[in-house]
């Protein structure tokens, strides 16, 4: 069955330091993978996504993140965080149509 | 813009009530879904649809149903409200065509007394 394992439930990084969140998945095929964040009191909005091709995909607001298939992972990273950022970060792989989303990061931006 | 819009941002309710909770979207999408988003448990999936009238099952459907009458809305009812449904739904909707993007709602909170 397809899940996502997200390791860790909080991060806390300093302002201008680089992220990374961690995220793997359980997928029989060539999975389609993303990255949605969720702002305190909103929906979640797609940050990136990987069908296929290159394993370094570009999203909005600076980040990025690779598809390495031999560890089933899909990380995502930011070279420098921003205040703005904090929010909380789910991974998802796709069936088609349906979703299936990790239990989230949420990120704490330090001044 | 595209915009997917939940009726009621936060409810309260009491045990045993019927509960609609309703999500429009403004996009002629074919796909909407609904999840239920708890702390530690990211999202899941309770029902979606593909088309008008049109539903099938998610991971968690117990003590929901869905009604899709129109192409742009779709309601999520709980026949008898329960204290373990006590959550935040959240409402998405995607195009027909497979892109990998769901546009959500900005969610319902729901308390269940």
């Amino acid at each position: 069955a397809q899940s996502v394992t997200q390791p860790d439930i909080h991060i806390t990084v300093s302002e201008g330091a680089s992220l990374e969140l961690r995220c793997n998945y359980s997928y029989g095929a060539t999975p389609y993978l993303f990255w949605y964040v969720q702002s305190p009191g909103q929906g979640l909005q797609l940050l990136l996504k990987y069908f296929s091709g290159d394993t370094l995909v570009q999203g909005i607001k600076g980040f990025e993140a690779e598809f390495k298939r031999s560890q089933s992972s899909f990380n995502l990273r930011k070279p420098s965080v921003h205040w703005s950022d904090a929010a909380e970060y789910f991974c998802a792989v796709a069936d088609f149509n349906k979703f299936y989303f990790g239990s989230g990061t949420k990120l704490n931006v330090k001044p | 813009d595209v915009k997917v819009t939940q009726s009621s941002r936060y409810l309260v309710k009491r045990t045993g009530e019927k509960v609609f909770l309703e999500c429009v979207q403004d996009m002629d999408h074919e796909n909407m879904f609904w999840y239920r988003q708890d702390p530690g448990l990211g999202l899941r999936l309770i029902y979606f649809s593909y088309d008008v009238k049109m539903k099938e099952k998610g991971d968690i459907p117990e003590g929901y149903s869905v009604s899709r009458e129109k192409k742009e809305r779709f309601s999520l009812i709980l026949e008898s409200a329960s204290t373990n449904q006590t959550s935040m739904y959240l409402c998405a909707s995607s195009s027909g065509q497979f892109t990998g993007e769901l546009f959500f709602g900005e969610g319902s909170r729901l308390t269940v007394l």
